[in-house]
């Protein structure tokens, strides 16, 4: 699976949008992205995914560029209860295919 | 609401014990996965299993073993527990089939300490 490159921190004053990067410029044809967040002492949870097209649900919204090298995780209105560490995750979605977690970013949304 | 859930929030157990951590999950899912996560070290595969009684290594297996003899139950063994496998460990589970492709449905977490 491809690797993935996200900035170790952020914050993010709460009401505002949080727009987390992530750069996976070896991700290749058939590899989906994926997004998840770890708040403190639970286990992660999922958010989103995509391979091309950029998707929405109730919890965030995925922009993927065009080349498929680079994505955005956006909150549109960042809560205190956002707070929490978000893992981007390329991965092919084969029989066993494993999720292989980076760092990711230490999301701190502020009041 | 589906879930993945682990038998253990907290457990203490002494150096040398054979130790089990149970997972079960309510989904019918395939596949299930035991992780560990320890500080500056994120989340590491131990061991994951894509149907009954079938098991594959992850990145750090050693000391470990596994059994899946239902498909909703996943147990991660500790043959011989040692103060190195102090740790948080997490159980998922997921789906291929169709829009249940989701992704990973985690557990809580178990978090153990050897001592």
């Amino acid at each position: 699976d491809a690797k993935t490159t996200q900035p170790p921190s952020m914050d993010c004053a709460e009401g505002r949008a949080a727009n987390l990067p992530c750069n996976h410029s070896t991700i290749s044809g058939n590899e989906y992205v994926y997004w998840y967040r770890q708040i403190h002492s639970q286990g992660p949870q999922y958010i989103i995914h995509g391979l091309k097209n950029n998707e929405t649900n109730e919890m965030a919204s995925l922009i993927i560029t065009e080349d498929r090298k680079s994505s955005t995780l956006i909150l549109p209105h960042a809560t205190l209860r956002d707070t929490a560490v978000y893992y981007c995750i390329v991965r092919d979605t084969g029989t066993a295919s494993k999720l292989t977690f980076g760092t990711g970013t230490r999301l701190q949304v502020t009041l | 609401d589906v879930k993945v859930t682990q038998s253990s929030r907290y457990l203490v157990k002494r150096t040398g014990e054979k130790v089990f951590l149970e997972c079960v999950q309510d989904m019918d899912h395939e596949n299930m996965f035991w992780y560990r996560q320890d500080p500056g070290l994120g989340l590491r595969l131990i061991y994951f299993s894509y149907d009954v009684k079938m098991k594959e290594k992850g990145d750090i297996p050693e000391g470990y073993s596994v059994s899946r003899e239902k498909k909703e139950r996943f147990s991660l063994i500790l043959e011989s527990a040692s103060t190195n496998q102090t740790s948080m460990y997490l159980c998922a589970s997921s789906s291929i089939k169709g829009t249940a492709n989701y992704g990973y449905t985690f557990g809580s977490g178990t978090r153990l300490t050897v001592v």
